[in-house]
């Protein structure tokens, strides 16, 4: 398996605070990914890495931060949690453009 | 129109029976074409990549229509352990890496 890790799995938050969510690989692979997967939606695209310091949005990016100071971390913040953010969050990493995606073991975070 | 589109089942099978997956596309100028398979309140898995010339892996085989714009994913002797959500994946175009998901058929295998 890929060496993806997520910390932490499970997180229960109040509306409003602040949460970061961390993703770790030890695959020096140069892109990496942050998805949200809800009922009925499948997963969709947060916000991506293609390189240190390098990030773009995904298509649902409103409320979400993101930060890459080393290969190794990608760091997912919500700056002030709402409870549609309620949701599964798979981590994932890539070698580069058109190679598969290994994804990590996902957090699960309830927005109360 | 969904980027990538499939149909949600689910597919009830007993074990041991054949059964096909199908998948639509809408970008033509897609390359890369995986199947993943999740299972619940797990990671998505990369159960294989989908070439142009179809690509078997033991009972499961691939196939991909590029002027159809279709891929389809076969499943041979079913066994209980395939009951999952498979995930049929497209590149988007471009240089950014990204995946389109679609949203997955789940299969049942029944004993």
């Amino acid at each position: 398996d890929a060496g993806i890790t997520q910390s932490p799995r499970h997180k229960v938050t109040e509306t409003g605070t602040p949460v970061t969510l961390r993703c770790h690989q030890t695959e020096n692979h140069r892109y990496m990914y942050w998805y949200r997967q809800d009922p009925g939606h499948g997963l969709r695209l947060i916000h991506y890495s293609y390189g240190v310091k390098d990030t773009d949005k995904g298509e649902v990016s409103d409320g979400y931060s993101v930060s890459r100071s080393k290969t190794e971390d990608f760091l997912l913040t919500l700056e002030s949690a709402t409870s549609s953010q309620t949701s599964v969050y798979f981590c994932a990493i890539s070698a580069g453009v058109g190679y598969e995606q290994y994804f990590g073991p996902g957090t699960r975070l309830t927005v109360t | 129109r969904k980027e990538v589109e499939q149909d949600p089942g689910p597919f009830n099978v007993p074990e041991g029976a054949t059964v096909a997956f199908n998948c639509t596309y809408s970008n033509s100028a897609s390359q890369s074409f995986f199947w993943y398979r999740q299972d619940c309140r797990k990671e998505p898995k990369l159960l294989m990549s989908v070439y142009s010339s179809g690509n078997e892996d033991g009972r499961f085989t691939a196939q991909l229509n590029r002027a159809s714009q279709y891929i389809s994913l076969l499943i041979r002797d079913s066994k209980l352990s395939d009951s999952a959500t498979y995930l049929c994946v497209v590149n988007s175009a471009g240089n950014t890496g990204k995946l389109i998901f679609g949203q997955g058929t789940t299969l049942q295998v029944k004993p």
